[in-house]
């Protein structure tokens, strides 16, 4: 069964550093998200993407990231000057109807 | 802004039990999804609901989208071990709109 996959599952990095995080959405999928979980917190919305651009994005994703699909099948999001508070469970999702499929996530830690 | 809550926060059951649990908000959704995260991984999709009324079953698993297009339910009959995790509503509200907002969460723990 076709699934999203994301690497790395960890990944630590100092703060200021830059980061990708790296997503290959489901093959036939046309709609590709970024969603970000703090420990124990809900699943937040950071950005959508279809036809080649953003469609939407929240107040959290601000200058320091952004989203690139630089090819067929990756999706990718980058984190220019990490900051303490990126540290977090980021999600990749997509869909081609209305149901999403989610990534099993990367895990960024920012010391 | 908007605000799924879901309801209850948490709640231990016994395995065999029943269980519900509810997300409500002031705004009106044209979508609900029903996902199910374990710890550390990934939500997994367990139902989509696409208009109100809508009564959709997933093995053990029955959700509902509400009359009022504000609420959505989620109903595990007969709880196994298994069960465990959390489970968060997550709704898109027009087809204007892209994003996906999720819920609070239920955490649901099933004692044997």
């Amino acid at each position: 069964e076709p699934e999203v996959t994301q690497t790395p599952s960890h990944q630590v990095t100092q703060m200021g550093q830059e980061v990708i995080l790296r997503c290959v959405p489901i093959s036939n999928h046309l709609y590709f998200y970024w969603y970000r979980q703090i420990l124990g917190q809900k699943v937040e919305f950071l950005v959508s993407f279809y036809n080649n651009e953003i469609s939407e994005k929240s107040e959290i994703f601000d200058d320091q990231f952004s989203v690139e699909r630089p090819d067929g099948s990756n999706f990718t999001l980058k984190i220019r000057s990490t900051k303490l508070e990126d540290s977090a469970m980021y999600f990749c999702a997509s869909r081609v109807t209305y149901e999403q499929y989610f990534g099993p996530g990367t895990r960024l830690t920012v010391t | 802004g908007q605000q799924l809550n879901q309801s209850p926060q948490s709640m231990f059951i016994q395995e065999g039990e029943d269980v519900s649990m509810n997300c409500t908000s002031s705004s009106i959704f044209n979508t609900w999804l029903w996902y199910k995260q374990d710890p550390g991984e990934g939500p997994v999709l367990l139902i989509a609901l696409y208009k109100a009324g809508e009564l959709t079953s997933n093995g053990r698993l029955t959700a509902q989208f509400g009359i009022t297009r504000k609420d959505s339910f989620l109903n595990i009959s007969a709880s196994i071990p298994s069960d465990v995790g959390i489970y968060f509503c997550a709704g898109q509200r027009n087809s204007g709109t892209y994003k996906y907002i999720f819920g609070t969460g239920t955490r649901l723990k099933v004692l044997a």
